[in-house]
């Protein structure tokens, strides 16, 4: 069984570029979240994609985005990267929304300067 | 490796004692609990989850407990192993549908001493 796969690894940006970052969800799972982790710091909700829509969303402004697959991948898009955006970005699936815990990936580092 | 222990309330025991981690969560609401485990450079790890209707749940070397009365939930782990070094976090959820939305602790820092 494949976990949750997440590309690339690290990643260095300026500010006000743009990015995309990845994610192959665990074989079997629909519904992909997408979470910020700043160093030291729990991860914080961003949004979840359920059948390639969006199902939630966290306290993220809209240049904030995503994408889900019909294979079940997804993608984060940022744009304008900001300073404060430098962070950890995990991406975890779920067999369903409900009523099933979140595997995650091992993230994306990203670096704005 | 990525490093999320910084300036987080460490536990540090010794090998072969148990721990007990603790976590307060601010939502009386919530109804479902998750322990995650994160070693430096790797997402959190799914350790253990519990419902409201429960007030223990015990999984293998681990038991979480839930006390709603105070909001609080902690996690034990029995024999602690120098695998178990990591940060630790709780997570809840306050919708009581999608588990997306978790609303993740501070975390707090795991030191085994061999």
């Amino acid at each position: 069984e494949t976990g949750v796969t997440q590309s690339p690894t690290h990643l260095i940006k300026t500010r006000g570029q743009q990015v995309t970052l990845r994610c192959s969800s665990q074989s079997g799972h629909n519904t992909v979240s997408w979470y910020q982790q700043a160093l030291g710091q729990g991860p914080q909700f961003i949004f979840q994609y359920y059948r390639e829509e969006e199902n939630g969303r966290g306290n993220f402004p809209p240049r904030f985005s995503g994408l889900q697959f019909p294979n079940y991948s997804s993608e984060l898009n940022v744009n304008a990267l900001e300073l404060d955006d430098s962070a950890l970005y995990l991406c975890a699936s779920s067999l369903d929304r409900i009523n099933s815990p979140l595997h995650f990936g091992n993230g994306t580092r990203l670096t704005v300067t | 490796g990525e490093s999320v222990g910084l300036h987080l309330p460490t536990l540090s025991v010794q090998e072969g004692d148990n721990s007990i981690i603790n976590c307060a969560y601010s939502n009386s609401a919530s109804d479902y609990f998750i322990w995650y485990k994160q070693e430096s450079g790797k997402g959190p790890q799914f350790i253990i989850d519990i419902r409201s209707n429960m007030d223990k749940r015990q999984g293998q070397r681990v038991t979480v407990l839930l006390n709603k009365t105070v909001k609080h939930l902690s996690l034990q782990i029995a024999a602690t192993q120098p695998g178990d070094s990591a940060v630790y976090f709780c997570a809840e959820n306050r919708y009581g549908g999608s588990q997306g939305n978790l609303i993740f602790g501070k975390g707090t820092k795991l030191s085994v001493k061999p």
